[in-house]
């Protein structure tokens, strides 16, 4: 059974500082991986989608990671600002059959200006 | 583009009532649609996947005849939370996926907050 584990929990940071989110699974058999952010209370809105194949993907001052041999990803996230406050999720899919997502915790990240 | 939209956004009920909560694609045809449950501080676990116009299929562990699900047409799926219980206040959030060019993705709406007294 696929387990997704994302560390830290909670992260503070000052604005303006660059910082790193972590998601480990343990099958590496996946078909991609789905970095998320929700707002309090809120749904999610898809930030970046790394398919098996690919080693990372970036949007403005997003770039995420994929190391499907070790069963890792990461968000980097370039020069933080108070308004990318929020729980970031990140979510695998198991195979191009099946559309199920198996998501972490999330790390609840605090930006103080 | 790729729009989801729940209604309602907050609903608090009396235990033993039902609640049915509307998941709807506004922009695109949803070929499957999904619906979530989330704890605080937990990982949204996946309740059921449904194809419109069958049956839905439930995870492991979910009361099929306590989360009736109807996925009607290719635009709306609804959750109806049967004889709810204190135990069953959480967060529901559905998704859903088409065809096409965006098939990988899923694509969130914004949650349902469900409270039973």
């Amino acid at each position: 059974k696929q387990e997704v584990t994302q560390i830290p929990a909670a992260l503070s940071v000052p604005e303006g500082e660059n910082l790193v989110l972590n998601c480990s699974f343990t099958d590496s058999a996946i078909y991609n991986l789905q970095w998320f952010r929700q707002d309090p209370g809120k749904g999610l809105t898809s930030l970046l989608l790394i398919q098996s194949s690919q080693r990372e993907q970036t949007s403005g001052r997003l770039n995420a990671s994929l190391d499907k041999s070790s069963g890792r990803s990461t968000l980097y996230i370039a020069a933080s600002q108070p308004g990318d406050s929020a729980t970031y999720l990140c979510a695998v899919r198991a195979g191009a059959g099946s559309y199920q997502l198996t998501f972490g915790k999330g790390t609840k990240l605090s930006v103080i200006p | 583009g790729a729009v989801v939209s729940q209604h309602p956004s907050r609903v608090i009920c009396k235990s033993g009532t039902s609640v049915k909560i509307e998941c709807r694609s506004l922009d695109f045809q949803a070929t499957t649609m999904f619906w979530y449950r989330q704890f605080p501080k937990k990982s949204l676990m996946l309740m059921a996947t449904s194809n419109e116009g069958s049956k839905a299929t439930y995870e492991q562990g979910v009361e099929k005849d306590k989360f009736l699900i109807n996925h009607a047409s290719l635009t709306l799926s609804t959750l109806t939370v049967t004889s709810a219980h204190p135990e069953d206040s959480s967060f529901y959030i559905c998704s859903a996926r088409t065809s096409g060019r965006w098939a990988n993705e899923q694509f969130f709406g914004p949650g349902t907050r469900l409270t039973v007294l």
